[in-house]
């Protein structure tokens, strides 16, 4: 167990809906990146946050958002959903800013399925 | 662009043998390269990682070597378990002087299988 944590665990939605990921850090740790996972792509990155703001920003739709709470934890936001959003949606904290010699600790992930 | 490159989709390795999994990259701003496992329904867990001051990294049965002139660097895991059966991914990062610090590059990963 990773201390990192997702939910849901499966969602299933139609195209054109909106859908919003939890996830949560593990203690103490201040950022969280989002993930993509899909067959032809691999792992993709999407989005940091550190301790509430923005700190880098990969591959990602302008119909996905993403956001850190005072808390830390965070929401990925996936709107007007089209079926190559469907994929494995992890979510990962580090303990600072990220890059050299910190780890990333990933989440179960969340399987999104459009139909 | 494939920055971070695994070449062999797959890999089968008896028990008690030595597997040697190989990730190549291009990106010379590259500082600090992780390896994972991930078993299916599961997210990816850390396993070893080295920065590129060094060329090789110990932990068990784990060791990573780094060799940044070919820009290349491999996993050994001895001796092999039927339980490290699994996709196993390299990742890089960029963190110092670079613009998208937490970024983790990812290969397409290796599916290790090691026979009883």
């Amino acid at each position: 167990d990773s201390g990192v944590t997702q939910t849901p665990k499966h969602l299933i939605t139609a195209t054109g809906q909106r859908v919003t990921l939890r996830c949560s850090p593990r203690s103490g740790d201040l950022s969280v990146y989002w993930y993509q996972q899909s067959l032809d792509q691999g792992l993709q990155f999407l989005i940091q946050y550190y301790n509430g703001e923005e700190r880098a920003k990969g591959n990602i739709l302008e119909r996905f958002s993403a956001q850190q709470f005072p808390d830390l934890h965070s929401e990925l936001n996936l709107s007007s959903l089209e079926l190559g959003d469907s994929a494995l949606y992890f979510c990962a904290s580090s303990v600072s800013r990220g890059g050299y010699q910190e780890t990333q600790y990933f989440g179960p992930g969340t399987r999104l399925l459009v139909l | 662009d494939q920055q971070v490159k695994q070449n062999s989709p797959s890999l089968s390795v008896q028990e008690g043998r030595i597997s040697i999994l190989n990730c190549d990259y291009t990106n010379s701003m590259f500082d600090y390269f992780l390896w994972y496992k991930k078993y299916p329904a599961e997210g990816p867990t850390f396993l070893i990682s080295i920065s590129s001051i060094k060329d090789k990294n110990e932990d068990g049965r784990f060791t990573v070597f780094l060799n940044k002139s070919a820009k290349h660097l491999s996993l050994h895991i001895v001796p092999s378990q039927p339980g490290d059966s699994a996709v196993y991914f390299c990742a890089a990062s960029a963190g110092v002087g670079g613009t998208s610090y937490g970024k983790l590059t990812f290969g397409q990963g290796t599916i290790l299988t090691v026979h009883p």
